[in-house]
């Protein structure tokens, strides 16, 4: 099994630019999640999935827009990207109350 | 609003000096608490999940423990392989399907 895998690994953007990051997993999770890590700040909740066709929003939603049209994927869109933007991205998945498993995280700088 | 604090933010021990790190959390709403484990470029690792206050769990040189504030990552006798980001977590009620509050961690070196 594979886990979770997120794709690209590495990204970067002009400001104003659009790009999706995917994310797969393969462990059949209901449940999937979409974080951002700043330094200093702690990993932080951007949205998150209960199931397929389902979406809602976390802490920091602002300027971002998912997708969950499979179970084993999780979308996270930028559709106008900006230095704000800036920071690793993780995706995790889990069944319902249990931990969480992370991606190895998408590193995307907006110039 | 949630919170998770984490101390120390750096961490610096001789090879087989053995610590704790703490976390200290919002009480009201806590469904679970989480350790994980991030080496650099890496996402986290699942280390541990405490629910209930005397609660504790171990793995290979780590312990984790819970009170009614605050939990603790205890390392004993850690190795240069135990360094590393410690990152503590906590599952709220209300807090979107169990999306999880993390603290900013604490950076763990070993040194040999």
């Amino acid at each position: 099994n594979a886990g979770v895998t997120q794709t690209p690994k590495f990204r970067v953007l002009k400001t104003g630019q659009s790009m999706t990051l995917l994310c797969a997993q393969d462990m059949n999770h209901e449940y999937m999640y979409w974080y951002r890590q700043d330094p200093g700040m702690g990993l932080r909740l951007i949205h998150y999935s209960v199931g397929e066709g389902t979406t809602a929003k976390g802490e920091v939603p602002d300027g971002y827009n998912v997708s969950r049209l499979k179970k084993q994927n999780f979308l996270l869109g930028l559709e106008s990207a900006a230095p704000s933007q800036t920071s690793v991205y993780f995706c995790a998945s889990s069944y319902p109350t249990n931990e969480q498993f992370f991606g190895p995280g998408t590193r995307l700088t907006v110039l | 609003e949630d919170q998770v604090t984490q101390s120390p933010e750096a961490l610096r021990l001789q090879e087989g000096e053995s610590s704790s790190l703490n976390c200290s959390y919002t009480v009201s709403g806590l469904r679970g608490l989480f350790w994980y484990r991030q080496d650099p470029g890496k996402g986290p690792e699942f280390l541990f999940t405490l629910y209930s206050a005397g609660e504790e769990k171990e793995k290979e040189r780590l312990k984790a423990t819970l009170t009614k504030k605050e939990s603790f990552l205890h390392i004993t006798a850690p190795k240069p392989e135990d360094s590393a980001t410690y990152l503590c977590a906590g599952s709220y009620s209300g807090g979107g399907a169990d999306g999880l509050t993390f603290g900013k961690g604490t950076h763990l070196i070993i040194q040999p």
